[in-house]
């Protein structure tokens, strides 16, 4: 089975600029959680979302940040506008109904000029 | 919200060493897991634990749910330098979802 799948995996854009960050879950599971790492505060979760609907996004940092879950198996983080402090590996992770194992994509590394 | 220590922060070992870690939190948790990161890669589901004083294997790695239910431990026996990378732990409180602690960076020297 293939893993949890991020695209891009590397990005650079403008300040001020729209980012989108994609994710795919691993067929078979229902829970998809986006988090962003950084060296100053290691890993935080951003929001989650169970059977597609967001249960937990009180780690969202502003309005500037917002994700969906159009279906099952998809889901997007966007940034408008993006600024330099929101350059961070982000990372999605799913995990199947019942387990508490999470499983990480690679990453989206952003890089905010 | 719950807050993981983990530690050491870093350790540099020489090759064939064993090295222990460990995670503690201020509150009970009901599930311990152990990540391990890779460069450039995303976190890696090394070892899960459900029961206080589970004691589970991975190869060469061994971890253990505490008995207080408040801490757990990563050993690794005999390094290789692939175990270089980031540690992390993470625990699943009773009523929120999973906290991850702040990792620990292993080196290895050859």
């Amino acid at each position: 089975d293939a893993g949890v799948i991020q695209s891009p995996r590397h990005e650079v854009t403008e300040m001020g600029q729209e980012v989108t960050l994609r994710c795919k879950l691993i067929s078979g599971h229902n829970s998809l959680f986006w988090y962003r790492q950084t060296m100053m505060r290691g890993l935080e979760l951003l929001i989650y979302f169970n059977n597609n609907v967001p249960i937990d996004d009180s780690g969202m940092p502003e309005d500037r940040f917002s994700a969906k879950m159009p279906n099952a198996s998809f889901s997007t983080l966007k940034i408008q506008p993006s600024e330099p402090r929101d350059s961070a590996v982000y990372f999605c992770a799913s995990r199947r109904q019942g387990f508490n194992e999470q499983f990480f994509g690679p990453g989206t590394r952003l890089t905010v000029l | 919200g719950q807050q993981l220590n983990q530690s050491p922060q870093s350790m540099f070992i020489q090759e064939g060493e064993d090295v222990s870690m460990n995670c503690t939190s201020s509150s009970i948790f009901n599930t311990w897991l152990w990540y391990k990161q890779d460069p450039g890669e995303g976190p890696v589901l090394l070892i899960a634990l459900y029961k206080a004083g589970e004691l589970t294997s991975n190869g060469r790695l061994t971890a253990q749910f505490g008995i207080t239910r408040k801490d757990s431990f990563l050993n690794i026996s005999a390094s290789i330098p692939s175990d270089v990378g980031i540690y992390f732990c993470a625990g699943h409180p009773s009523s929120q979802n999973f906290v991850f602690g702040p990792g620990t960076r292993l080196s290895v020297l050859p």
